[in-house]
């Protein structure tokens, strides 16, 4: 069973501080991941993909990936009261043409103006 | 370029009925994927198509379950003798070969009461 972990939350954190999303994952074979952000009642929007070792930016937002922890985090910059959301970690399953995603329970994070 | 849309956005039915939502994904997208999301949750693979073909089922598909796209292009989920425990978002994604990065549509909210 190929699980994605995620702390629940709630994250606080004020307005233009940096916001820090972790996620772990168990299949050790994937290769692809993604984070996502889902406001209340709405569906999940794409924020960043990433597949190699590193940081990868774009805007405020920069995700991290190290695969040999089999870990993942998002870093939001200048948090605004706007990115208050629950944000998704998924991880692609590593089976042969696989294009399952495994989501987390996600962490909802709450900007305080 | 409009996004993935989905119909209808609610639904509510009785037990024991059968229920088939539409999918119609971003416009070239050869790839599409159904998820389910229950509160608190993240979302959960159901199936995916390439083109017209249906490549990948997760074992939540019950026999009760199933899904079409019969062209390529739009797709159908249809549940029989629906059950209370199949109250939740139906969510549909889809991707352009040859990334992997899925794009949610608004989905279907099912009750069933």
């Amino acid at each position: 069973q190929k699980e994605v972990e995620q702390n629940s939350g709630p994250l606080s954190v004020p307005e233009g501080a940096i916001a820090s999303l972790n996620c772990t994952y168990s299949d050790r074979g994937s290769q692809s991941f993604f984070w996502y952000r889902q406001y209340s009642g709405k569906s999940p929007e794409l924020i960043m993909s990433i597949y190699s070792n590193g940081d990868k930016e774009d805007g405020r937002f920069t995700a991290q990936l190290n695969k040999a922890s089999q870990y993942v985090s998002l870093l939001i910059r200048d948090s605004q009261p706007s990115d208050s959301a629950t944000y998704l970690c998924a991880v692609r399953n590593s089976g042969a043409g696989s294009y399952q995603l495994t989501f987390g329970k996600g962490t909802k994070l709450s900007v305080i103006p | 370029d409009t996004g993935v849309s989905q119909d209808p956005r609610h639904k509510i039915t009785k037990r024991g009925q059968n229920v088939t939502f539409r999918c119609d994904p971003i416009s070239e997208h050869n790839r599409l994927y159904w998820y389910r999301q229950t509160l608190g949750q993240g979302p959960e693979f159901l199936t995916y198509f390439q083109n017209e073909a249906q490549l990948e089922k997760s074992r939540l598909l019950s026999d009760r379950f199933s899904a079409e796209r019969p062209k390529g292009s739009f797709s159908t989920l249809e549940i029989q003798r629906t059950e209370q425990g199949d109250s939740a978002m139906y969510l549909c994604a889809s991707s352009l070969m040859p990334t992997d990065a899925q794009y949610f549509g608004p989905g279907t909210r099912l009750t069933v009461t």
